[in-house]
């Protein structure tokens, strides 16, 4: 069963880089049948894509975070990478990665709950 | 602002069958037959329960149904039970801007 965990600090200062791991176990992030993404939800709001990579390294961004986000994977650790620079408080939000077939998200991780603050 | 507009509540009573709206454009909802829709419960991470406009994941109930006309997708649940009572997002593939997807800003189902 494919199981997909977000870990990383819960607190950033403003300014500073955020960085999140996402451990896939149970499937092999190479496989070429799917990308693999981010998304977040600041409390109380909606869901924002964030960005998707697939294993060859080519990348997505939301043109609205672009310059501020890179996500890299590490395939011999089945791991994917979210950097997010110079956070601002309204980058608090839970960060969720996923699994992504074609157009759609079909496995989620539980969420990690970033908080930006001094 | 999302990119794709539902309304922010509906609600039923048990039995009842609801429909969740989801509008997009020509570029994400209308221009691909690529939307999903999430059921996500308090405290707990987005599932899967419609992909490619009307097709289910196993192990999601047939009383959840999805459908698309023009820019419009449309989520139907028949049957209300008071587990289905959660926020509902739509997502499209877009087109727009290297957009890759794209998401509603959620729907509040309340089974009265």
């Amino acid at each position: 069963q494919l199981h997909l965990e977000e870990s990383g600090p819960g607190l950033v200062k403003p300014s500073e880089t955020l960085s999140l791991t996402c451990t896939v176990s149970g499937g092999f992030i190479t496989s070429s049948s799917y990308y693999w993404g981010w998304i977040r939800q600041p409390p109380g709001k909606g869901l924002e894509w964030i960005g998707s990579a697939y294993y060859t390294g080519r990348t997505y961004y939301n043109p609205s975070l672009k310059s501020r986000v890179t996500i890299s994977l590490d395939t011999p650790k089945n791991q994917i990478f979210l950097t997010l620079t110079s956070v601002i408080a309204a980058d608090t939000a839970v960060y969720y990665c996923a699994r992504r077939p074609y157009w759609y998200f079909d496995f989620w991780g539980r969420g990690i709950q970033v908080t930006v603050s001094s | 602002q999302s990119a794709l507009t539902q309304p922010a509540s509906v609600s039923g009573s048990p039995e009842q069958s609801i429909t969740i709206s989801c509008t997009g454009t020509g570029s994400d909802v209308g221009g691909y037959n690529y939307v999903s829709w999430f059921q996500q419960h308090p405290g707990k991470a987005p599932k899967l329960m419609i992909y490619d406009v009307d097709n289910r994941p196993s192990g999601v109930s047939d009383r959840f149904s999805g459908s698309k006309s023009g820019n419009t997708a449309s989520l139907t649940i028949s049957g209300l039970q008071a587990e289905d009572e959660a926020d509902y997002y739509c997502s499209s593939y877009s087109s727009d801007n290297a957009l890759d997807v794209v998401f509603g800003g959620g729907t509040k189902l309340t089974v009265l």
